[in-house]
């Protein structure tokens, strides 16, 4: 089964931060990567897919990089709504998982 | 509009079974593997079960294998999960969701086990 490492699982920004979230892989899954947020109470939503393509409707300031086992999540300037958990998740085998998660709180 | 409306969760003992349901709409569901999330309070987000769009393929995450199965009806457009042998630690929000994607999702149904 492939397991899935976000780091950090906590961090605290500011407005207008750059954030940066990361997530590893133990096996190489190309690039089936999907970045999710979520916010307390919700359903996540689907950001970032296929590791850099940006879901219809997200804001450019969020992206994805990434391929094989080393994935990155930015927020180029974080936004009072960008308060949430983020997750990753592969869908490179019919085993899916998700990554432990990432909780940005304000500073 | 894609929506799927989750049904089912409840209070129950341990040892004991429920059986959820996804009602789907806004979609040919036939066409689509549909997929079961979990998340206990406070928790992650844990996959727990992905049935293909004839039923075909089935896989279950290790947690829940042997007392867990998925099924669909493509007629109903209904996705089901019967959970039996439950345990506390299969307390948790349940969703469904489409595709291995989770572009779509439902609200979940709150499974909680205790006596």
């Amino acid at each position: 089964d492939i397991e899935m490492t976000q780091s950090p699982s906590s961090l605290s920004a500011s407005v207008g931060d750059r954030v940066t979230i990361t997530c590893r892989s133990s096996q190489s899954i190309s690039t089936y990567l999907t970045w999710y947020q979520q916010k307390p109470g919700k359903a996540p939503k689907v950001l970032i897919y296929a590791a850099s393509s940006l879901q219809s409707g997200v804001p450019s300031r969020f992206s994805g990089s990434g391929s094989g086992t080393d994935f990155t999540l930015t927020i180029s300037s974080l936004q009072p709504e960008d308060f949430a958990t983020y997750y990753c998740q592969h869908s490179y085998s019919s085993l899916l998982s998700f990554g432990g998660g990432t909780k940005v709180e304000i500073k | 509009e894609v929506q799927l409306v989750e049904s089912g969760g409840g209070l129950v003992k341990p040892g004991g079974s429920l059986r959820l349901s996804c009602a789907a709409s806004g979609f040919t569901f036939s066409g689509y593997t549909m997929i079961w999330v979990r998340q206990a309070p406070g928790k992650g987000l844990e996959w727990v079960s992905s049935i293909s769009s004839s039923s075909s393929y089935i896989y279950y995450a290790d947690s829940v294998k042997g007392r867990f199965t998925i099924s669909r009806d493509n007629a109903e457009n209904a996705l089901y999960l019967q959970m039996t042998s439950l345990r506390a630690e299969d307390t948790a929000v349940y969703y469904c969701a489409r595709d291995i994607v989770l572009h779509y999702w439902g609200q979940g149904t709150l499974v909680t086990v205790s006596s």
